[in-house]
């Protein structure tokens, strides 16, 4: 079964930094692109960030570039983002999303979000 | 960059009743459309891909439809589990993915 496990979310300064990650189990993590999509409350969904198998390409949405930063390692079935000067309207929940094999962009499978609160 | 607009925003039916929400993008996404199902305090779940391919387990009364820019998601008879937000998001070619706003379906 696939899972996706999402952790380090919290309450955090506006200029803040936060690194969130998703543990993957059921599947061949490494076979698999990788993406980050976040919900402010109340509102819609918003992709990210993506990164593909062996980290060769990684994308960002133009609302987060330059200040997150997404990884991941393959050995510990692991994704990653590190999310710097952080802002108020970078609340939101976030969640790990699986692409499929079929096609880039594809979100398969789902973690349950982490909730990132930026407030003083 | 790619947009998705989705209409009607929301929508009120009966247990039973035909449900047809539009999802159009600003540009031909050659079918690579995906229909998600988000219920409340939930993680969304892929319902439909390449605009009109069942996922794995979904039930039959869902179906998309369409090409090019213009594409259309039913529920051929509307069940009280289906009360969600349901989202369009295209995958065509590289990042960015977008979403549609998002069309939320409860009960009259």
């Amino acid at each position: 079964e696939v899972q996706l496990a999402e952790s380090g979310g919290g309450l955090v300064k506006p200029g803040g930094s936060l690194r969130l990650s998703c543990a993957a189990s059921g599947f061949s993590f490494s076979s698999h692109s990788m993406n980050w999509v976040r919900q402010a409350p109340g509102k819609g969904l918003e992709w990210v960030s993506s990164i593909t198998t062996s980290s060769d390409y990684k994308y960002y949405a133009a609302s987060v570039k330059g200040r997150f930063t997404i990884s991941r390692d393959n050995a510990k079935n692991s994704l990653y983002l590190q999310m710097n000067s952080l802002r108020a309207d970078d609340t939101a929940v976030y969640y790990c999303v699986r692409d499929s094999l079929a096609a880039p962009g594809l979100f398969e499978y789902w973690g349950q979000g982490t909730l990132v609160t930026v407030s003083s | 960059d790619i947009q998705m607009t989705q209409s009607p925003s929301s929508l009120s039916a009966s247990v039973g009743d035909r449900v047809t929400i539009t999802c159009q993008a600003s540009q031909d996404i050659n079918n690579y459309l995906s229909w998600f199902q988000q219920k409340p305090g939930k993680a969304p779940k892929l319902l439909i891909y390449d605009a009109s391919t069942l996922e794995t387990g979904v039930p039959s009364r869902f179906s998309g439809s369409g090409s090019g820019t213009t594409f259309t998601f039913t529920i051929s008879s509307l069940q009280p589990e289906d009360i969600a937000t349901y989202y369009c998001q295209q995958y065509d070619n590289l990042p960015p993915f977008t979403f549609g706003p998002g069309t939320k379906v409860d009960m009259k």
